[in-house]
């Protein structure tokens, strides 16, 4: 079946813009999940949504960072006013519950000049 | 805080050689355990992963883990490994009730023909 996508593959933008990076997680997983993964910090947590539960923040590195999740379904991962350091794969995981393991997507690599 | 390391930040052998990766996390009760590959180009796979009952989990294309308690590792293993087998590894860990993953830093494997 269709795994997880994320669009776009791709982004450069220049510093101080705002970017939204958007993932489509495997029909039916009740769990989505945003990590970012760079040269110098390796693979790291951004937020996670379950079901209807609030969700779980405690990841996202400043109050640039926001995402939100439609539906149930889709979610967007939104950068303002993007910094260089912001550059890196962001990448976008679902599952059907904590014991079922997450399932990644390709990452949307972002270049911030 | 909570941590995930690996032993090995790369390792390179031969094909056929056998191959083992460390992987230990700190102490902080009931644990799910993963290893993902990422190969060349390519987004990350779930090999295998670990959450009760016997401690030795086999996985996919030859790969297996064992989860040792009193360690607190879960290393993963491949009695003969191809030039296939080249990419990076991660092992991941989830804290029982909380479903975002803390990964190691990855071990990048090359295997010469």
């Amino acid at each position: 079946g269709a795994g997880v996508s994320q669009s776009p593959s791709n982004k450069v933008t220049e510093k101080g813009k705002d970017v939204e990076l958007r993932c489509d997680p495997i029909s039916g997983h009740t769990a989505l999940y945003w990590y970012r993964q760079s040269l110098g910090q390796g693979l790291e947590f951004l937020i996670y949504f379950q079901g209807n539960s609030a969700p779980d923040k405690s990841g996202l590195p400043s109050d640039r960072f926001s995402a939100e999740r439609t539906g149930g379904s889709v979610s967007t991962l939104t950068i303002q006013r993007t910094q260089q350091e912001d550059s890196a794969v962001y990448l976008c995981a679902s599952s059907l519950g904590q014991r079922s393991g997450q399932y990644f997507g390709p990452g949307t690599r972002l270049t911030v000049t | 805080a909570q941590s995930v390391s690996q032993h090995n930040h790369h390792v390179i052998l031969s094909e056929a050689a056998s191959l083992e990766l460390g992987c230990n996390y700190s102490y902080g009760g009931t644990v799910n355990l993963f290893w993902y590959v990422q190969y060349p180009g390519q987004h990350l796979q779930l090999l295998l992963k670990y959450f009760s009952g016997d401690p030795l989990v086999k996985g996919i294309k030859g790969f297996e883990a064992e989860f040792i308690k009193s360690k607190f590792s879960f290393n993963l293993r491949k009695p003969s490994v191809q030039w296939s087998d080249t990419a990076e590894y991660f092992c991941a860990v989830n804290w029982v009730n909380d479903y975002k993953l803390s990964f190691g830093a990855g071990t990048t494997v090359t295997v010469r023909a």
